[in-house]
This record gives structure tokens, sequence and C-alpha cells, in this order.
């Protein structure tokens, strides 16, 4: 069965760096999506992003985070200058739609640590 | 903004039982709430989905139901096995025809003793 794949598992960066999370959604989905889980809490909305463009964000998607879409395959999450409070595991998801009968696919996630 | 809910936050069941976790958020304009499964160190993995014109849905020895108008939603596991044991989140999307926004519960923590 197809599914998303996301690199690394585990992240390790001082704070302040950049950070780039990478994601290989399935390959005829047309939504994409990031979520992140802080340790012992919610999974949390980050962003969607659908035909080229961020279609909606959350309040936590402040200007240090972007995404991307470099080619056909691939969906990368930008951290510009991370913080301590960073720290989490960010899920990618996609969607074949984002209509109501299409479930949403996540990847293992990759778990970030700020030092 | 939309709030979801599950009960209880830990469950403990002996193999063989039948349960129910329960879940309920507090706008009832859903476009469709879905359930998943998250194992340690790992992803989410997709249960079911229901949408919110349905009122349930089964899949072998699942089946979720959806009450809209209260805020409700329940997972019905039957004859729980030891593999069962994860824990379960129900998540809840608003209508949006560029995406759905999930809301997630912190879910239940599942234990199914052999």
């Amino acid at each position: 069965e197809p599914e998303v794949t996301q690199t690394p598992s585990h992240q390790v960066t001082q704070m302040g760096q950049e950070v780039i999370l990478r994601c290989v959604p399935i390959s005829n989905h047309l939504y994409f999506y990031w979520y992140r889980q802080i340790l012992g809490q919610k999974v949390e909305f980050l962003v969607s992003f659908y035909n080229n463009e961020i279609s909606e964000k959350s309040e936590i998607f402040d200007d240090q985070f972007s995404v991307e879409r470099p080619d056909g395959s691939n969906f990368t999450l930008k951290i510009r200058s991370t913080k301590l409070e960073d720290s989490a595991m960010y899920f990618c998801a996609s969607s074949a739609r984002g209509g109501s009968n299409q479930p949403q696919h996540f990847g293992d996630g990759t778990r970030l640590s700020i030092l | 903004k939309q709030e979801v809910t599950q009960i209880p936050a830990a469950l403990s069941v002996p193999e063989g039982e039948n349960l129910v976790l329960n879940c309920s958020f507090t706008d009832s304009a859903i476009y469709n709430l879905q359930w998943f499964r998250q194992d340690p160190g790992k992803g989410l993995t997709s249960l079911l989905l229901i949408q919110s014109s349905q009122r349930e849905q089964t899949s072998g020895r699942l089946n979720a139901s959806l009450d809209k108008s209260s805020g409700r939603s329940t997972l019905y596991i039957a004859a729980s096995q030891p593999g069962d044991s994860a824990t379960y989140l129900c998540a809840v999307s608003r209508l949006k025809n560029t995406g759905n926004q999930f809301y997630f519960g912190t879910g239940t923590s599942l234990t199914v003793i052999p």
C-alpha cells in the first residue's frame, strides 16, 4: 500500500539554525499537510497546501516557517531560525482530495530536537 | 475554536473484552471525523473516516459512530487483542474546499492485557 515517507526520522539542530524537514506524499495525492506534536501534547495543525500554494495555516505557522513543493514528489517544511520550543514530532500528511470521503494519510514523523 | 476531548485518557482491559472509546467536540459544524491509531514513536494510522452526513462506519472489529448534534463520537472495539494496544486519536475537520484542517484530541492510551 502506498505510504507517506518522511526524512530524516530524527534531526538534532542547534538553536538558531535553519532546518528542513522532508516528505514524499503518496504519488496521486493533491493535498498536503504538516502537523506537529510536542511531547505529551495534542497533534496540532500547522499548514495545508494545495495547487502549489498555502490554503490554510494556523497561528503556530508564523514567519519562521515555510513550505515548498520543489518538484513533483517532495514536500518540505523549513524552519528558518529554530527555537527550543520547536522541539516536537513533525508529521506530514496527504490526501487524494480535500473532500469528505478521503482520509488523510500520515507519515511516521520526524523527531526534531533543538539544543 | 474547536476543542476535542477524549475520555478516558488511559484504559487497560483483558484480552477478549469489548470496549468503547469516547470523543467529544465543542463545535458541531464539522465536515468529517477520523479515528487514528498511533503506536509509540510512529505516525498516525487512519482507522475510520465518518462523513458528517453519516452515523457510523465499520471496519472489521472496529465500529465508529457519530452524533454530530450532540458533539460525540465513539469507537467500539470488539474482542480486543494485545495487538490493539496503542493510543487512539480522534480528529474532526471543518469544511474547506482547499483541504481540511483537523483538530485532534489528546488520545486514549489503550493496553490490552494477554
